[in-house]
């Protein structure tokens, strides 16, 4: 089936380092887009999003871009530190045809070495 | 700080039973989500539940699918007949509300840690 036995693109940072993680969409009708982290056993976790309207948005160590224009969404984290290592994954959703649906990307994993 | 919780952690079941999966959302959250992640895959929507009916749904949640929110506190996905290809993590959210084309602290969805669900 698709995506069978997926194998996730890696990004190995050094610690101190700034991370960049990037994500393409296919819909240009989504509106919202948001970056979760997942740790090994662990459910996805909130990190930052963004609406379609921006094209930046910042949280604590981590900046969101948004460029509509090549359907590309980027997460900067900065200053890399080991518990930042996990999969990030990127997320859309199109507000005009869903309840909160949110579709996932295939993830980066994200090592961080000392 | 509120959280997520799902029971069990880890179900394994024969191929055709009944599962039920049980989450408790955030207690003053209005909106509710199951999400699967088949193993090395990305994660997929299931469904969405708002006002004691879904909302939306995917094209993976078929017939043998259901949820149910029995009480005030508890979220439940039932699988009637299970299939091989069920096996995967579940994953129940919620969301305090769902704005469309909102962003924010009220349309964040929190997800659980997750159920296991092994079929032989």
């Amino acid at each position: 089936g698709e995506n069978v036995g997926l194998h996730l693109p890696t990004l190995s940072v050094q610690e101190g380092d700034n991370s960049i993680i990037n994500c393409a969409y296919s819909n240009s009708a989504s509106d919202y887009f948001i970056w979760y982290k997942q740790e090994s056993g662990k459910g996805p976790q909130f990190i930052i999003d963004i609406r379609s309207n921006m094209d930046k948005r910042q949280g604590q160590r981590v900046t969101v871009l948004l460029n509509k224009t090549v359907k590309h969404l980027s997460l900067q984290i900065a200053a890399t530190q080991p518990g930042d290592s996990a999969v990030y994954f990127c997320a859309e959703n199109t507000a005009t045809d869903s309840w909160g649906k949110l579709q996932f990307g295939a993830g980066t994993q994200v090592v961080v070495t000392p | 700080e509120p959280e997520v919780t799902q029971t069990p952690s880890h179900q394994v079941t024969q191929m055709g039973q009944e599962v039920i999966l049980r989450c408790v959302p955030i207690s003053n959250h209005l909106y509710f989500y199951w999400y699967r992640q088949i193993l090395g895959q990305k994660v997929e929507f299931l469904v969405s539940f708002y006002n004691n009916e879904i909302s939306e749904k995917s094209e993976i949640f078929d017939d043998q699918f259901s949820v149910e929110r029995p009480d005030g506190s508890n979220f439940t996905l039932k699988i009637r007949s299970t299939k091989l290809e069920d096996s995967a993590m579940y994953f129940c959210a919620s969301s305090q509300t769902w704005t469309s084309g909102g962003a924010g602290a009220y349309n964040e969805q929190f997800f659980g840690p997750g159920t296991r669900l092994t079929v032989l």
